[in-house]
């Protein structure tokens, strides 16, 4: 089973809708959670820590859910520079690496 | 905003020749990191280094893979006898504290033919 899996999409939505995808870790021992945006052929950014008790970014929400294993990211009025593919990504408590899914592709249209 | 440089940008090799791939983290970190991405796949972690020393390190770097901090700024991944599936973009990263404060350099296009 993969440490984490992400469906890969793609999302194609119109400005200014919300868009919404998961993400599940397989390992229970996980304790850092975090949505990274890539863009073709760059670098991975932070987008954003995920605690527990979910939190939200301005247009981005994302959520925990430990019983479940899963995590969420809510973009909401989405704009055509939110199109790139998001990643997933899991740490393990006193593990120095970082687990990466495979990613979601989100494309904003006008 | 601090950054973390790598280069070079893209660097072509001939199967079994070495290549270094360089890396100048961010200057008051203490975690540094090389993560690879074959074209089309997930970003893998190769290893992470902290206090002059390997911490942690993934099946991927085998004996072929060695890291080295030669001064105090520059960070960087030595591939000893390159091969073809080694054709990847290799990103360096650095943090504060692991696993927070992650910076991505932009990374290294390396392509083996």
């Amino acid at each position: 089973r993969k440490e984490v899996e992400q469906d890969p999409g793609p999302f194609n939505v119109p400005e200014g809708a919300t868009v919404a995808f998961n993400c599940t870790y397989s390992n229970s021992a996980s304790q850092s959670f975090f949505w990274y945006r890539q863009d073709c052929r760059k670098e991975p950014k932070l987008l954003m820590s995920v605690y527990s008790s979910g939190n939200e970014d301005g247009r981005f929400t994302a959520q925990l859910n430990r019983a479940s294993q899963y995590i969420s990211l809510l973009i909401r009025d989405s704009k055509l520079s939110d199109s790139a593919t998001y990643l997933c990504v899991v740490n393990v408590q006193d593990d120095y690496k970082l687990s990466f899914g495979a990613g979601t592709t989100v494309t904003v249209r006008a | 905003e601090p950054e973390v440089t790598q280069t070079p940008s893209h660097q072509v090799t001939q199967m079994g020749q070495e290549v270094i791939l360089r890396c100048v983290p961010i200057s008051n970190h203490l975690y540094f990191y090389w993560y690879r991405q074959i074209l089309g796949q997930k970003v893998e972690f190769l290893v992470s280094f902290y206090n002059n020393e390997i911490s942690e390190k993934s099946e991927i770097f085998d004996d072929q893979f060695s890291v080295e901090r030669p001064d105090g700024s520059n960070f960087t991944l030595k591939i000893r006898s390159t091969k073809l599936e080694d054709s990847a973009m290799y990103f360096c990263a650095s943090s504060d504290r692991e696993p927070y404060g992650y910076t991505f350099g932009s990374g290294t296009r390396l392509t083996v033919v």
